[in-house]
């Protein structure tokens, strides 16, 4: 069974840094692309990154690029989201979401069930 | 960048009834289209990938079609269990994109 496990979130001050953990199980995880969805509240799904599986290739929306870093550990089945600068638009629920292959072309077919990050003063 | 463009945002309708839900794209993603459904308070959940491919596990009333920059996803006979918001999501090129979301409820 896939198992997409989040952790690291919480209450952080503008400017500020957190770091998120997604622990897999249940796949071989190295062979598959990952990626992290946010969700304000009350609001729609925004892709924020990915990263491949085979050549740790990154991909990352606009609106975070350069201050949010995607990485993963494939020893440790686990992928990451270091994330700088952070500023209250980035308050939301961020899930860890498997795809089903690379990054393009395939769909998110297994989603953790999110970690919510505050950015308050 | 590729928008996706949901409509309606929202809709009511009553059990049994047939619904559908379009959703736009600003240019041609072939069939690189997926749906997903989310309750609150959950994770979505992957119901079509590939424009019209229903993934495993999903009840077969729903349906999705399209190509090109129209698609639609359909839900033949509305169950009480799929009140929900639904996404549309490109994955034709990065940054992967989603639709606004159609909020289905209760009449």
């Amino acid at each position: 069974e896939v198992q997409l496990l989040e952790s690291g979130g919480g209450l952080v001050q503008p400017g500020g840094s957190l770091r998120l953990s997604c622990a897999a199980s249940g796949f071989t995880f190295s062979s598959y692309a990952m990626s992290w969805v946010r969700q304000a509240p009350g609001k729609g799904l925004e892709w924020v990154s990915a990263i491949s599986g085979s050549d740790g290739g990154t991909y990352y929306a606009d609106s975070v690029k350069g201050r949010f870093t995607i990485s993963r550990d494939n020893s440790k089945n686990t992928l990451y989201l270091q994330m700088n600068s952070l500023r209250a638009e980035d308050t939301a629920i961020y899930y860890c979401a498997k795809l089903r292959g690379a990054v393009g072309g395939t769909w998110f077919d297994y989603w953790g069930q999110g970690t919510l990050v505050t950015v308050s003063s | 960048d590729i928008q996706m463009t949901q409509s309606p945002s929202s809709l009511s309708a009553s059990v049994g009834d047939r619904v559908t839900i379009t959703c736009r794209a600003s240019q041609s993603i072939a069939s690189y289209l997926n749906w997903y459904q989310q309750k609150p308070g959950k994770a979505p959940n992957l119901l079509i990938f590939a424009a019209s491919s229903l993934q495993s596990g999903v009840p077969s009333r729903f349906s999705g079609s399209g190509s090109g920059t129209d698609f639609t996803l359909t839900i033949s006979s509305l169950q009480p269990e799929d009140f929900a918001t639904y996404y549309c999501q490109q994955s034709y090129s990065t940054p992967l994109t989603f639709g606004g979301g159609t909020k289905v409820e209760i009449k």
